[in-house]
């Protein structure tokens, strides 16, 4: 059954700490990657990787994947407040349904 | 552009009534999915739907759950006899379909069944 897994599943950190965020999957037929942020409401679509070894980058947030070991990680620098939510990440093993992993909870503490 | 509309965004049924969860996509999207988000689970996919058809439906239960795109209007996702197991959140995405793959969501219709 395809699978993915979020690591930790929750993290505490101050404001102005970097924090990565891990996902692992099993593969059949992997296509893509794409990590959400999910507040109280709608998840927000944040990045999509297909191929190995290239970051993208959107202000403070960057992402990668290494289709070899099979994982991707979301790091933020310099953490705010506002980045406090629930990042989601899913995985398209080619049949165009999301196989999403349970998240992470990210409290910033101020 | 508006995103993803998602109506209503609260929905109370009593045991036994209907529950109809309505989607419109993104302008220009006509891939439609829906999924279901327990209390403090991750989301779980229910159903893929193109304009007037159903592809993917492996996710939805086979009683009481069935989904549409009509030609016209939102999709559709209805639950007829609403148990409380039913209550979640239930969110809409929609994507414009290959090469552009990535699924914008809605805001979600929660659902709370007494």
């Amino acid at each position: 059954e395809d699978k993915v897994v979020q690591s930790p599943l929750s993290l505490v950190v101050h404001e102005g700490d970097t924090v990565t965020l891990n996902c692992s999957y099993e593969v059949t037929n992997f296509r893509s990657l794409l990590w959400y942020k999910q507040e109280k409401k709608a998840p927000t679509f944040l990045f999509m990787l297909t191929s190995s070894g290239i970051e993208k980058k959107s202000g403070r947030l960057s992402s990668i994947l290494d289709k070899k070991e099979l994982f991707s990680i979301l790091n933020i620098t310099a953490t705010q407040t506002g980045d406090s939510a629930v990042y989601l990440c899913a995985a398209n093993f080619g049949n165009e349904k999301l196989t999403f992993g349970t998240g992470t909870r990210l409290t910033i503490i101020p | 552009n508006a995103g993803v509309m998602q109506n209503p965004r609260h929905l109370v049924r009593r045991r036994g009534q209907e529950a109809r969860l309505r989607c419109s996509p993104m302008k220009g999207h006509s891939h439609v999915y829906w999924y279901r988000q327990l209390p403090e689970e991750g989301l779980k996919f229910m159903v893929y739907l193109q304009k007037e058809n159903i592809i993917d439906e492996s996710g939805m239960p086979k009683e009481r759950f069935s989904a549409e795109f009509p030609k016209e209007g939102p999709s559709i996702l209805r639950i007829q006899q609403v148990v409380r197991g039913d209550s979640a959140a239930y969110f809409c995405a929609s994507s414009p379909g290959r090469p552009e793959e990535t699924q914008y969501f809605g805001p979600g219709t929660r659902l709370l069944v007494l």
